[in-house]
């Protein structure tokens, strides 16, 4: 079945690099996504990675697969105080665009 | 990237009332689904939104509950039906791109049962 599980908070220095982390269950998962949810507010697409590739990297993120594990990181450099918010993984399975499965969240505080 | 709009954006009800959300998304996708997000927990998938035929309800939601309306590829309805307080939530629609892998999600709208 489908599982996926994150850390509950990360607490952080700014300035500092962040490292969320993600486990999932179903090796079939062909895409992992991470969003961004601040307080009131909806969902933010962040980056996604396809099954068959180890990293990816967009500005300040950066996306390492390790398929063998099921771990996924999301790592963010230059953390700021904006980036202060509720990081979900979720994985999808079969075609692209399909229904996803999230983890449970991890709520990230930076610290001036 | 898609921009998608949800009515109402927050709503308060009364035990036992029905309360139906719009989605609109500004372009034709095929894949559209409705996700619940309970206070303080993750998002959970109620259903996806088939146009021209029934919605498919994941474990736990029937269409009894959770009727969902698809008419065409830019809109959908999700109805919560005989509302409870445990029915307090945030409901969100989201859609995946056909040509791409991205899906985005709509603002939510917070509804409370009181």
């Amino acid at each position: 079945g489908e599982d996926v599980e994150q850390s509950l908070f990360l607490s952080v220095r700014e300035g500092d690099s962040s490292v969320i982390n993600c486990t999932y269950t179903d090796s079939s998962s062909t895409y992992l996504y991470w969003y961004k949810q601040e307080p009131g507010a909806g969902l933010q697409l962040l980056t996604y990675i396809f099954s068959n590739m180890d990293m990816k990297q967009d500005q300040r993120l950066t996306v390492l697969l390790n398929k063998k594990d099921k771990h996924l990181s999301l790592r963010i450099a230059d953390t700021q105080t904006g980036d202060s918010a509720i990081y979900f993984c979720a994985e999808s399975i079969g075609a692209a665009g399909n229904k996803l499965t999230f983890g449970g969240g991890t709520r990230v505080l930076v610290k001036p | 990237s898609a921009v998608i709009s949800q009515k109402p954006s927050r709503d308060i009800c009364q035990r036992g009332t029905s309360l139906t959300i719009q989605c609109q998304v500004d372009s034709q996708v095929t894949m559209m689904f409705w996700y619940r997000q309970q206070p303080g927990q993750s998002l959970t998938l109620i259903a996806t939104a088939n146009q021209g035929s029934e919605a498919t309800y994941e474990s736990g939601f029937v269409i009894d509950k959770f009727p969902i309306s698809r008419p065409n590829l830019t809109f959908s309805t999700l109805t919560v039906s005989n509302m409870s307080p445990e029915d307090s939530s945030i409901y969100l629609c989201s859609v995946g791109l056909d040509r791409g892998y991205e899906q985005y999600f709509g603002p939510g709208t917070r509804l409370t049962v009181t």
